[in-house]
């Protein structure tokens, strides 16, 4: 069983459409990130959050927009996305941001396969 | 910034037998540590093994060990007496200040039965 729970497992969603992908960890962590991660490759760092704010944004379009209404919950909220955004979307957690605190590895979710049409 | 280099994009092992994953990396930082994380069909990104990188002695995690050559920066995965259920993406990595975690290209093992 995850601890990090995602929703939905599966969307597909057209080029003018507006979705959002959800993920929940109930571990009391601290810092929660959003990958993007195409077939066969590593995870990419997308965002990440720590205590609730925004810490890290890898350059990502605007058509993603992240959101993080508290310390369980993160939000992708996804708005004119393109054919190429198709990928798997993997929400991670970790007990907090910093390897000063050594047991912090990161604890992932099944991710959400994202096709765009 | 940290670089990540898995040289063997496929391997495959028989079934109880051992397989060993290299990885190399490169970092200017003091403080940091290393990881192994596996990726099933399932696609659950699951951790391995880690390994701090102050710490001289390699981890053990029942069949999976490392072999952390620090002065080289070499990181490889020993799985022992290996499983079906051990076919799967492995994914070496580095994380240091601020947490960012850098990812390897990925090894994937296909396990013969």
């Amino acid at each position: 069983d995850t601890e990090v729970t995602q929703t939905p497992k599966h969307l597909v969603m057209g080029m003018t459409n507006k979705k959002s992908l959800k993920c929940e960890q109930h571990m009391g962590h601290r810092a929660m990130y959003w990958y993007k991660q195409k077939a066969k490759k590593p995870p990419e760092l997308m965002f990440v959050y720590s205590y609730e704010k925004l810490s890290i944004n890898e350059s990502v379009p605007s058509r993603f927009s992240p959101e993080c209404p508290n310390s369980s919950l993160l939000n992708l909220h996804l708005h004119a996305l393109q054919p190429e955004d198709s990928a798997l979307y993997l929400c991670a957690s970790s007990q907090v941001l910093g390897v000063g605190f050594r047991d912090s590895p990161l604890h992932f979710g099944n991710g959400t396969r994202l096709t765009v049409t | 910034a940290q670089t990540v280099t898995q040289s063997q994009p496929e391997m495959s092992v028989q079934e109880a037998e051992t397989v060993t994953l290299s990885c190399t990396y490169d970092t200017s930082e003091s403080d940091y540590y290393l990881f192994w994380y596996k990726q099933p069909p399932s696609r659950q990104m699951i951790l391995v093994i880690r390994q701090e990188a102050y710490k001289q002695q390699n981890a053990t995690e029942n069949r999976f060990s490392v072999n952390f050559q620090k002065a080289a920066k070499s990181f490889s995965l020993k799985i022992s007496d290996s499983q079906l259920g051990d076919a799967a993406m492995y994914f070496c990595g580095a994380v240091s200040t601020g947490n960012q975690f850098y990812f390897g290209t990925g090894t994937s093992l296909t396990v013969i039965p």
